[in-house]
């Protein structure tokens, strides 16, 4: 059984183009997140929602929508992408109870922009 | 900004050597937690450590928690090609988000 799924794993677009990346957690956790893994493998943290409300919004630039339909699931849509959004994203879990935030991550989604 | 120092940034050596891997920071944690990243996959988490001074064991890998709860160290006893991979610090404290370290890439050559 799969905890936390992505897909698409891989994505090539052009710039410019619209896309959407989706993540669904099976753990019953409370809080998901997006991480951005940059070439140099820095994992920064994008968004965090706890019951489908956003409690964390780093400086992410405004091209990029995160979307909680229910507890289990958040999806991340990127408009207008540019090369420099080219990176993989991970989608992550954690129970928010006992602040150690340990965080369970998704296989990542590794997004190309041309 | 809270920040996370990991060193060394790379490391390659033969098996069955010891090695031991740090993480840094001027900043006091209320936990914090290692994860290995292997290529193509997200990291997974090894262990969490949350009172200082404190030492888990995970095998051959032995987490300590420094006294001040600012650093971390990972040691690996007789290291294998298995564990080859991005060994990832992160640090909580309150309601920030989980700060992460650069990682040490850690390559077990057989």
């Amino acid at each position: 059984d799969t905890a936390v799924s992505q897909t698409p794993k891989y994505l090539v677009t052009q710039m410019g183009n619209d896309k959407s990346i989706k993540c669904e957690q099976n753990l019953g956790h409370d809080t998901m997140y997006w991480y951005k893994q940059d070439s140099k493998k820095f994992l920064k943290i994008m968004f965090s929602y706890n019951n489908k409300e956003l409690i964390i919004n780093e400086t992410v630039p405004n091209r990029f929508s995160p979307k909680s339909p229910d507890k289990a699931h958040l999806n991340l849509h990127i408009n207008s992408l540019e090369l420099g959004d080219s990176a993989v994203y991970f989608c992550a879990s954690s129970l928010a109870t006992g602040l150690t935030y340990e965080q369970y991550f998704g296989p990542g989604t590794r997004l190309t922009v041309t | 900004t809270q920040l996370l120092e990991q060193s060394p940034q790379f490391l390659s050596i033969q098996e069955g050597e010891n090695l031991t891997v740090y993480c840094n920071s001027s900043s006091v944690f209320s936990s914090l937690q290692w994860y290995r990243q292997e290529p193509g996959e997200g990291p997974v988490l090894l262990v969490t450590v949350v009172t200082g001074g404190e030492v888990k064991k995970l095998k051959r890998l032995t987490f300590q928690f420094g006294d001040a709860r600012k650093d971390s160290s990972l040691h690996i006893t007789a290291a294998q090609p298995g564990d080859t991979g991005l060994y990832l610090c992160a640090g909580a404290s309150g309601n920030t988000p989980l700060v992460f370290g650069k990682g040490t890439r850690l390559s077990v050559i057989a």
